[in-house]
């Protein structure tokens, strides 16, 4: 099984609701990330968990709380959104090894709309 | 920015042509990856190239690195419609880290006419 599931696919909510965002992977990777991509733009890196330990947090506001509750589940929990962050969620994973950089494997993403 | 930039934004093409991206990036690094994505959709890996490695073949993909020129590029032979998506070079930039920080270039927007 080589794939990474996204759940939902597309999801709208108020800013004052709480929503969370599911990703999940049986390739037993090690490694578990979530990216943001806005319309026409790269994906940029939010969260990196490594052996389900946070180890990337690149400057991310608070109103997105991750967690990975075991090496084959990540969650990214939303809170008091703004428009802005309209945007598809991509969940990607991947091995680690010890000098060499592997592949990631992406899921297809969650299109989030903040109203 | 360690970014890489990628040139063209967008190419159109004729099927059957080859169609050739490029890829810039600043800081030295340890793999350079292309991706392909579709239309609102997850990325898909497609070669990874290592600093010490020159040129990479997987079927009708080719891709050069040259670390002096801190450049890449991927060439895709016979295109086909199917081939029509956004291309991305991302870098891992060699740290003392060995969980790699991925930095994808702005991608390529490839169109393939039947």
């Amino acid at each position: 099984d080589t794939e990474v599931t996204q759940t939902p696919k597309h999801l709208v909510m108020g800013m004052t609701n709480k929503k969370s965002l599911k990703c999940e992977q049986h390739m037993g990777h090690r490694a578990m990330y979530w990216y943001k991509q806005k319309a026409k733009k790269p994906p940029e890196l939010m969260f990196v968990y490594s052996y389900e330990k946070l180890s990337i947090n690149e400057s991310v506001p608070s109103r997105f709380s991750p967690e990975c509750p075991n090496s084959s589940l990540l969650n990214l929990h939303l809170h008091a959104l703004q428009p802005e962050d309209s945007a598809l969620y991509l969940c990607a994973s991947s091995q680690e090894g010890l000098a060499e950089f592997y592949e990631q494997y992406f899921g297809p993403g969650t299109r989030l709309t903040v109203t | 920015s360690q970014q890489g930039e990628e040139d063209p934004q967008a190419l159109s093409i004729q099927e059957g042509e080859n169609a050739t991206m490029n890829c810039s990036y600043k800081t030295s690094i340890n793999n350079l990856q292309w991706y392909r994505q579709n239309s609102g959709r997850g990325l898909v890996h497609l070669i990874l190239i290592r600093s010490n490695e020159r040129e990479k073949h997987s079927g009708r993909l080719r891709v050069t690195l040259d670390t002096s020129k801190k450049s890449s590029s991927l060439l895709i032979t016979a295109s086909r419609a199917a081939d029509t998506a956004s291309y991305f070079c991302a870098t891992d930039p060699q740290r003392g880290s060995t969980l790699g920080r991925l930095y994808f270039g702005r991608g390529t927007q490839l169109t393939v006419w039947p």
